[in-house]
């Protein structure tokens, strides 16, 4: 079946490092890709998007292309902030919409940034 | 609007007893989820409701589990009896499948932490 595969965490950077976060992914069809952000003690939300190949979603700094060939959709950010603290889920839609298609979340990766 | 709302935030009981979890969604969003979070297993979809309906409860883990929508905007999830491998966080989350095409913006409530003992 479709899965989402992360890179294992945590992660801990400086402030104003890069990130990349790497995800991949498997689906017989094609998928929309998502990245959710958890902050402590909250529910997920959604981060970015990108709904068809070479799609590039972005969102607070954040960008991540959606790759067909390599079935890769990494989380980057040119410079993190210690409130960019939190676990990040990549995930993806399974496109059965007909009958309410459903999200597959990868395991998630914690991200620690010290000031 | 105040978001998907979850009771309680918190729930500490001891193997055996009934638990009851619950879940307002969005005003207006169609669709229903809860999801379980753990360590060893990360975020597992348990069962989705769209117009109040089970559409795939594929990942509740034994029968000891269940879910109802009685309406649109309440849900429960029971266990009965619990036991301590129940412990996790528990999420409800809601969607517009009409508006946010194949449920691909999902709003989660907060959560509630579960502890049996």
């Amino acid at each position: 079946g479709d899965s989402v595969t992360q890179m294992e965490g945590p992660v801990t950077l400086s402030e104003e490092a890069f990130l990349t976060i790497n995800c991949t992914y498997t689906a017989t069809g094609y998928p929309s890709l998502f990245w959710y952000v958890q902050y402590p003690g909250e529910g997920l939300q959604l981060l970015l998007k990108a709904t068809k190949a070479d799609d590039k979603g972005s969102n607070k700094g954040f960008e991540a292309t959606y790759r067909k060939e390599t079935t890769s959709f990494h989380l980057e950010k040119g410079s993190v902030q210690v409130s960019d603290s939190a676990v990040y889920f990549c995930a993806l839609s399974d496109g059965i919409y007909n009958q309410g298609g459903k999200l597959i979340f990868g395991q998630g990766t914690e991200l620690s940034v010290k000031p | 609007d105040a978001g998907v709302i979850q009771s309680p935030r918190h729930e500490v009981t001891e193997m055996g007893q009934e638990v009851t979890l619950r879940c307002k969604p969005i005003s207006g969003h169609n669709s229903l989820f809860w999801y379980r979070q753990t360590m060893m297993r990360g975020l597992e979809l348990l069962i989705y409701f769209n117009n109040n309906v089970p559409i795939d409860d594929s990942g509740m883990p034994e029968d000891r589990f269940s879910a109802k929508m009685p309406n649109a905007s309440f849900s429960t999830l029971k266990i009965q009896p619990s036991e301590p491998r129940d412990s996790a966080v528990y999420f409800c989350a809601s969607s517009d499948s009409a508006r946010d095409r194949g449920h691909e913006k999902l709003f989660f409530g907060s959560g509630t932490q579960l502890s049996v003992l």
